[in-house]
């Protein structure tokens, strides 16, 4: 699978956006990008994913570049529950592919 | 999205002994997963449980420590056996349902 770098931590004031971004270089062409979050110690709960194309939920957005050697994840109005540590992942498709999880970035939400 | 329970949330174990952690899923999946989080460090694999056959580990962790069973398409369980205090940690499972690997809340397990 291929390595992401993340910054590692953020600070974003509540109500605003929160941008978390994520550099995957060396992803192939049957790879996505996940996002997982965990929130102090909690088990990492699923946010969002993609292949090319741009994703939107009711979580988030994520926005992949055209050459997909990048990513942003987008909170639109972060709240302080949205503090934690958020994973970007490069896991292939398919039923035998594991996570493997970096050191993620720690956001952190203010008044 | 995926439902998971584990049973213990937490304990505190003396050194030498053993604990069974056991995960639920509310739905039949495939693919189930043993992931171990030391304190203030990332989320490392252990191994991957398939209904039906033997678990799969990943390096530097062996059956003998950490085995695990997985009787049906819903439960499996994780034994850390003959425990030390490194071996306190962050312990979940995840289960994955189509291309999404879902987790439950972990247990936390100190060793004395």
């Amino acid at each position: 699978d291929a390595k992401t770098t993340q910054p590692p931590s953020m600070d974003c004031a509540e109500g605003r956006a929160a941008n978390l971004p994520c550099n995957h270089s060396t992803i192939s062409g049957n790879e996505y990008v996940y996002w997982y979050r965990q929130i102090h110690s909690q088990g990492p709960q699923y946010i969002i994913h993609g292949l090319k194309n741009n994703e939107t939920n009711e979580m988030a957005s994520l926005i992949i570049t055209e050459d997909r050697k990048s990513s942003t994840l987008i909170l639109p109005h972060a709240t302080l529950r949205d503090t934690a540590v958020y994973y970007c992942i490069v896991r292939l498709t398919g039923t035998a592919s594991k996570l493997t999880f970096g050191t993620g970035t720690r956001l952190q939400v203010t008044l | 999205s995926a439902v998971i329970s584990q049973k213990p949330s937490r304990d505190i174990c003396q050194r030498g002994t053993s604990l069974t952690i056991q995960c639920q899923v509310d739905s039949q999946v495939t693919m189930m997963f043993w992931y171990r989080q030391q304190p203030g460090q990332s989320l490392t694999l252990i191994a991957t449980a398939n209904q039906g056959s033997e678990a799969t580990y990943e390096s530097g962790f062996v059956i003998d420590k950490f085995p695990i069973s997985r009787p049906n398409l819903t439960f499996s369980t994780l034994t850390v056996s003959n425990m030390s205090p490194e071996d306190s940690s962050i312990y979940l499972c995840s289960a994955q349902r189509t291309d999404t690997q879902y987790f439950g809340p972990g247990t936390r397990l100190t060793v004395l």
